[in-house]
């Protein structure tokens, strides 16, 4: 079975430009989570979805992140425009309903110049 | 304010050596608990969790963690480290109200030497 895949592995962007990161949740998990770590600080979670509906996005830090999940498979989180301080580790993990058990992708790299 | 607590930034060890890794969380009711560890170019990993019952929990790779409630407390534990076990180790903890979302340490970063 595959895992969480997480899509580009790096970004390196000029602020002001819009980038869109892609997750592909395990087959059949509902749940999908988007998390963020800045450098030297805790990772922070930023929205949840259950199946193609935002459950919590207390975590999104501003409107210039959008995040969807169309037909409740995979899940884009676009920023723009890019700041300097977006910066960092964008980790995306699915679980089953129900289950507290969260699975990982090896997260997005991003770098705003 | 609510918080996970990972004091140690950075450990280093021998090969062989134990280890104990501290995690302090601040809510008030018992939450569910979790370690990760994040090796170099991987994403996190699931170690262990804690959801009710028995307060010594077995994980994979040879580590446990110990509940202890009168502590706030989640640490985590191997006998015996190996070279592998070099990564960065995360503890988590779910609220159980919050519907998954998952709060973090800081990470202690675990370096083994030879």
């Amino acid at each position: 079975e595959a895992g969480v895949t997480q899509f580009p592995s790096h970004s390196v962007i000029e602020k002001g430009q819009t980038v869109t990161l892609r997750c592909d949740p395990i087959s059949g998990h509902d749940n999908l989570y988007w998390y963020r770590r800045v450098m030297g600080k805790e990772i922070k979670f930023l929205l949840h979805f259950v199946k193609e509906s935002k459950q919590d996005e207390s975590g999104m830090p501003n409107n210039r992140f959008l995040a969807e999940r169309t037909g409740g498979t995979y899940s884009t989180l676009k920023v723009q425009p890019a700041e300097l301080e977006d910066s960092g580790v964008y980790f995306c993990a699915s679980s089953q309903l129900q289950l507290y058990e969260q699975y990982f992708g090896p997260g997005t790299r991003l770098t705003v110049t | 304010a609510q918080s996970v607590t990972q004091p140690d930034i950075h450990i280093t060890v021998s090969e062989g050596a134990s280890l104990e890794l501290r995690c302090n969380y601040s809510y008030g009711a018992t939450p569910y608990l979790f370690w990760y560890v994040q090796s170099p170019g991987q994403g996190l990993q699931l170690l262990l969790k804690y959801f009710s019952g028995d307060t010594l929990v077995q994980g994979i790779k040879g580590f446990e963690a110990e509940f202890k409630r009168s502590q706030s407390s989640f640490n985590l534990r191997k006998p015996s480290v190996h070279w592998s076990d070099a990564a960065e180790y995360f503890c988590a903890v779910d609220r159980g109200s919050t519907l998954g979302r998952l709060y973090f340490g800081r990470g202690t970063q675990l370096t083994v030497w030879p």
